[in-house]
Parts: C-alpha cells; sequence; structure tokens
C-alpha cells in the first residue's frame, strides 16, 4: 500500500517561492509517476503537472511553465514540488499524487500554502 | 486545456440513483478511455472512484460506475447512502491531465 506524508502548512509573502515535499512509502518512488494537483479555497482541483513515463519526461500545465519545477531524490523516495513568484492567487492546498494504474491512485494529505502580506 | 463541464450539484435521496455528467472535447474525453472520478470529502484528500472509464479500485463499492459515449463521461451511484454526499471530480488525460470542476452530491 502506497502512502504519501507531505511537509507541514507554509505561510510565504507575495514574490516568494515555496517547495513542499511527498515522502513515499509502500513503493518506490521510481515505481510510480508523481503528480501535484492543487486546490484553492472553496474551489475545484487543479492538475499542475506530473511525470509522462511516455515520454520520461516531467510535463508542466501551461498556466505555471517557467514558475513550477518538480523533482525527485530517489535515494530518499521524496518528491519536491517548487513554485516561485507567489502571489495571492497561489493561495491553496497542494497535494501530491501518484499514479500507479493510469489515474490518481494515491494521494498525499495536502499542504496548505498561504500567500499573504 | 479547458477545464471540463460538470453540473455544479446534484441531489437525490437514500437508495436512488443519480448520474453525473462529464463533458469534454474530443481532444481529451472522446479521445482517450481514460477518464477517472474522485470523491472527495470536505478537508479530505480525493479519492479515485472509478478509473479508465469504468473500472472500480480495489476496495470501491459496486455502486459506483462509470461510462463514456462520445466527448461525455458519466459517474453512475446507485443506492444512494448518506456516506456519498460529498465533492465529485472528473478528470481525464489529454496529453496532459485536466479536471471537471467539481459537483456537489446532496443526499436528501
Amino acid at each position: 500500500q502506497v502512502q504519501l506524508v507531505q511537509s507541514g502548512a507554509e505561510v510565504k509573502k507575495p514574490g516568494a517561492s515555496v517547495k513542499v515535499s511527498c515522502k513515499v512509502s509502500g513503493y518506490t518512488l521510481t515505481e510510480l509517476s508523481m503528480h501535484w494537483v492543487r486546490q484553492a479555497p472553496g474551489k475545484g482541483l487543479e492538475w499542475m503537472g506530473g511525470f509522462d513515463p511516455e515520454d520520461g519526461e516531467t510535463i508542466y500545465a501551461q498556466k505555471f511553465q517557467g514558475r513550477v519545477t518538480m523533482t525527485e531524490d530517489t535515494s530518499t523516495d521524496t518528491a519536491y514540488m517548487e513554485l516561485s513568484s507567489l502571489r495571492s492567487e497561489d493561495t491553496a492546498v497542494y497535494y501530491c499524487a501518484s499514479t500507479v494504474t493510469t489515474s490518481f491512485d494515491y494521494w498525499g494529505q495536502g499542504t496548505l500554502v498561504t500567500v499573504s502580506s | 486545456q479547458s477545464a471540463l463541464t460538470q453540473p455544479a450539484s446534484v441531489s437525490g435521496s437514500p437508495g436512488q440513483s443519480i448520474t453525473i455528467s462529464c463533458t469534454g472535447t474530443s481532444s481529451d474525453v472522446g479521445s482517450y478511455n481514460l477518464v477517472s472520478w474522485y470523491q472527495q470529502h470536505p478537508g479530505k484528500a480525493p479519492k479515485l472512484m472509478i478509473y479508465e472509464v469504468s473500472k472500480r479500485p480495489s476496495g470501491v463499492s459496486n455502486r459506483f460506475s462509470g461510462s463514456k459515449s462520445g466527448n461525455t463521461a458519466s459517474l453512475t451511484i446507485s443506492g444512494l447512502q448518506a456516506e456519498d454526499e460529498a465533492d465529485y471530480y472528473c478528470c481525464s488525460y489529454a496529453g496532459s491531465r485536466v479536471f471537471g470542476g467539481g459537483t456537489k452530491l446532496t443526499v436528501l
């Protein structure tokens, strides 16, 4: 059984960056494709990007290109999502979600990122 | 990539069946049998309920079923129970991934 455990809540000022981690257990990171999904308060789910095993590359949603970087440390089975140039609209819960099938089979508990001056 | 279109809300009484639609385009829902559905209770992470249009993960009740016709996918919940009250999201592969706007299910 895969378990994804994310880092704790963050408060950032506009213009800063945030880096959220997602520790995998039960599988190794190389056995999964990791994605990141966010949810603004009271809003729906929004896919930010993730690893495409067909291409062997990480792809990003056009909306976040240039501002988001997703990386992995296979030695610790930890995935990271860094979002830069934060603005108030980036206030959201950020989830890591892994695919074992073709869908998001397992989800982290979510990390609240608050952007406020 | 535009979000998939779902009704904002649906409702039903215990024991009844409801269907939630998810309309995309020929570039996403219509092109791939890779539609999935997620259930989200308030304050919780989403949970996979249906993948690849109609497959149920282990542990998901057989009251949940999925289908697709053309550019529209559907999630049907039969024998509604109070615990089914939640938000439901569809998602399609389209090279990238795209979610629907979500549907709030109320069990009356």
